[in-house]
């Protein structure tokens, strides 16, 4: 168990529907980052937050925002959803260092039809 | 522009015998490389980092070494297991890219009794 928790862990929906991912990160960890990795595809860096405050961005579209709240929990918001979309997404936490490792959550697989 | 790549999607190996994961990169600025382990349905786990400062840690079957001239790290795991079959991802951090972490599209590893 990593202590990274991400709710819910399947999500149909429609396309030009909006969904929100929520991931709540290892006790203690301030950086949350998230993930995207389609079929057959490596893990795609998305956003990455630090104490509340956007740290990086990577390939995340303009479709896709996220936040880290207070509480140090993060929530990915996925709005117009296009059938592309479908990928599993992950949520990541780790402490401030350099070369802290991620702890992952397990994900979330998401399925536009 | 991907920074880090793992050029085999695929290794096959006998029980009992090495497992060697490849993994090259481009930026030289890079200063931590990590190791992570994905099962189905699960997220990635760390299995193992090494320092830019390093070219070689251990720790029990597993062993990283980096050759940064070649700019090339590999995994090495011996002897392995069934329980070894897995997707392995190489991750690297630092440089210009501060709070980016890049990943490999991975390799999927499957250890044969």
């Amino acid at each position: 168990d990593s202590g990274v928790t991400q709710t819910p862990k399947h999500l149909i929906t429609a396309t030009g529907q909006r969904v929100t991912l929520r991931c709540s990160p290892r006790s203690g960890d301030l950086s949350v980052y998230w993930y995207q990795q389609s079929l057959d595809q490596g893990l795609q860096f998305l956003i990455q937050y630090y104490n509340g405050e956007e740290r990086a961005k990577g390939n995340i579209l303009e479709r896709f925002s996220a936040q880290q709240f207070p509480d140090l929990h993060s929530e990915l918001n996925l709005s117009s959803l296009e059938l592309g979309d479908s990928a599993l997404y992950f949520c990541a936490s780790s402490v401030v260092g350099a070369g802290s490792p991620l702890h992952f959550g397990n994900g979330t697989r998401l399925t536009v039809t | 522009d991907q920074q880090v790549k793992q050029n085999s999607p695929s290794l096959s190996v006998q029980e009992g015998r090495i497992s060697i994961l490849n993994c090259d990169y481009t930026n030289s600025m890079f200063d931590y490389f990590l190791w992570y382990k994905k099962y189905p349905a699960e997220g990635p786990t760390f299995l193992i980092s090494i320092s830019s400062i390093k070219d070689k840690n251990e720790d029990g079957r597993f062993t990283v070494f980096l050759n940064k001239s070649a700019k090339h790290l590999s995994l090495h795991i011996v002897p392995s297991q069934p329980g070894d079959s897995a997707v392995y991802f190489c991750e690297s951090t630092g440089g210009t890219s501060y709070g980016k972490l890049t990943f490999g599209q991975g390799t999927i590893l499957t250890v044969h009794p």
